[in-house]
């Protein structure tokens, strides 16, 4: 199994501004995986993240938008740049370990 | 690319009855199908998974069942609780022997709010 602690919780910020979010793993792991869980809907891939080379963004979404870092096997940061209402809503980093992905518990952000 | 659809969205039971939750998948090529449960403001979690050499698994009061086929999967929990209560994802892959590879990714069914009503 994999411990994953993600912060902040959750955050309110206003349009316009840049929200960085942190997510440690306890073990080394090849790839880090982005969601987005807008409220009352299923989770969604924004980008995966591996160690030593740019993160894949899947289509829809941008590194211009939702830059990534991976500077070790054990961190990752996603940022929401220049925020609009339409990006509130929970982000969840996720590793896996074999075939099980562990999640962590979730950022709540709120754009005003 | 993968496309999972999952059905009912919503779903209520009286404690001690039945709930059964279906998805199916489009891509022929995926075989691991597993299921999460997700708690008001928590994390989704892992409850049970299903890999496409066998058609049924069953743990304790919760089983899947997989129709290749048809390409559809489905959970059910028997005597249900009121700790039962959540949403739950289906989702599908593809993964090897070694696990999932970065180009095949977990796809996301949209989701069941299961209220067991005591």
């Amino acid at each position: 199994s994999a411990v994953i602690s993600q912060k902040p919780s959750r955050d309110i910020c206003q349009r316009g501004t840049s929200l960085t979010i942190q997510c440690q793993v306890d073990s080394q792991v090849t790839m880090m995986f982005w969601y987005r869980q807008q409220p009352g809907q299923s989770l969604t891939l924004i980008a995966t993240a591996n160690q030593g080379s740019e993160a894949t963004y899947e289509s829809g979404f941008v590194i211009d938008k939702f830059p990534i870092s991976r500077p070790n096997l054990t961190f990752s940061t996603l940022t929401v740049s220049n925020m609009s209402p339409e990006d509130s809503s929970i982000y969840l980093c996720s590793v896996e370990d074999q075939t099980e992905a562990f999640f962590g518990q979730g950022t709540r952000l709120t754009v005003v | 690319g993968e496309n999972v659809e999952q059905h009912p969205s919503t779903l209520s039971v009286q404690e001690g009855d039945s709930a059964v939750i279906k998805c199916t998948y489009s891509d022929s090529a995926s075989n691991y199908f597993p299921w999460y449960k997700q708690e008001l403001g928590k994390r989704p979690q892992l409850i049970i998974d299903i890999r496409s050499n066998v058609g049924e698994k069953k743990d304790q009061r919760i089983a899947v069942t997989l129709n290749k086929t048809a390409k559809h999967f489905s959970l059910h929990i028997t005597e249900t609780q009121p700790e039962d209560s959540a949403v739950y994802f289906c989702a599908a892959s593809i993964i090897g022997r070694v696990g999932r590879s970065s180009g095949d990714k977990l796809t996301f069914g949209t989701g069941t709010r299961l209220a067991v009503r005591p």
